[in-house]
């Protein structure tokens, strides 16, 4: 069975662009959360989605959006990047809301 | 002061040794999570529990509600076990989706 993966593993933008992260699930999950990893602040918690709806969000900026589709990939956009931004998003698929987590290998994004 | 905090930061252990990285959470919790993340970034699930103790191979993870302390150990130390051990906490109730984490023990093992 295929893992987690994440789409472009790497990206460098400049600020004020805006960039979008994707997130396919392990086949059969059908919840995606998204998680920012930062040398200062460690992870993050970003969003949860379940079933095409947004259960949960973290404490993040209205800059920070994503949405998941009807086959469960899920997608994060950010906007109006700033230096700040500049971290490793990962994503994790579980079968349900609650269940073992597993990991996609990360997008290291770098804001100039 | 953090929700969850790990103890120790940094850890230096020679091959062989028992190993015990510990997780203190100051929140009510569904269940704890035990992480595991090489150099690279690649993040592995390596516990999820809720109560009692499990086990795989070398490693065994304990909690304790009332306490609300969660133990990793490691037995019988490898090289390759040299990693970040991150805690992560998941939320009870109406914000179970989220999962909080401690900020890590890394963990060198020398041969």
């Amino acid at each position: 069975k295929a893992g987690v993966t994440q789409t472009p593993r790497y990206l460098i933008k400049t600020r004020g662009q805006q960039v979008t992260l994707s997130c396919s699930p392990i086949s059969g999950h059908r919840s995606v959360s998204w998680y920012q990893q930062t040398p200062g602040q460690g992870l993050q918690f970003l969003f949860e989605y379940f079933s095409e709806t947004q259960r949960n969000k973290g404490n993040f900026p209205g800059r920070f959006s994503g949405r998941q589709f009807s086959n469960s990939r899920s997608e994060m956009n950010v906007s109006t990047l700033e230096l700040g931004d500049s971290a490793l998003y990962l994503c994790a698929s579980s079968r349900d809301r609650y269940g073992e987590q597993f990991f996609g290998p990360g997008t290291r994004l770098t804001v100039l | 002061k953090n929700e969850v905090e790990q103890s120790p930061q940094n850890l230096t252990a020679q091959e062989g040794e028992f190993i015990t990285i510990n997780c203190s959470y100051s929140v009510g919790i569904s269940a704890l999570h035990w992480l595991q993340q090489h150099p690279g970034g690649g993040i592995v699930s390596l516990f999820m529990l809720s109560s009692g103790k499990k086990k795989h191979g070398r490693l065994i993870a304990t909690i304790n509600i009332q306490e609300k302390h969660s133990s990793l150990h490691i037995t019988a130390s490898h090289p390759r076990d040299s990693a970040v051990y991150i805690c992560a906490v998941r939320l009870e109730g109406g914000s179970q989706g989220n999962l909080i984490f401690g900020k890590g023990t890394k963990l060198s093992v020398k041969p």
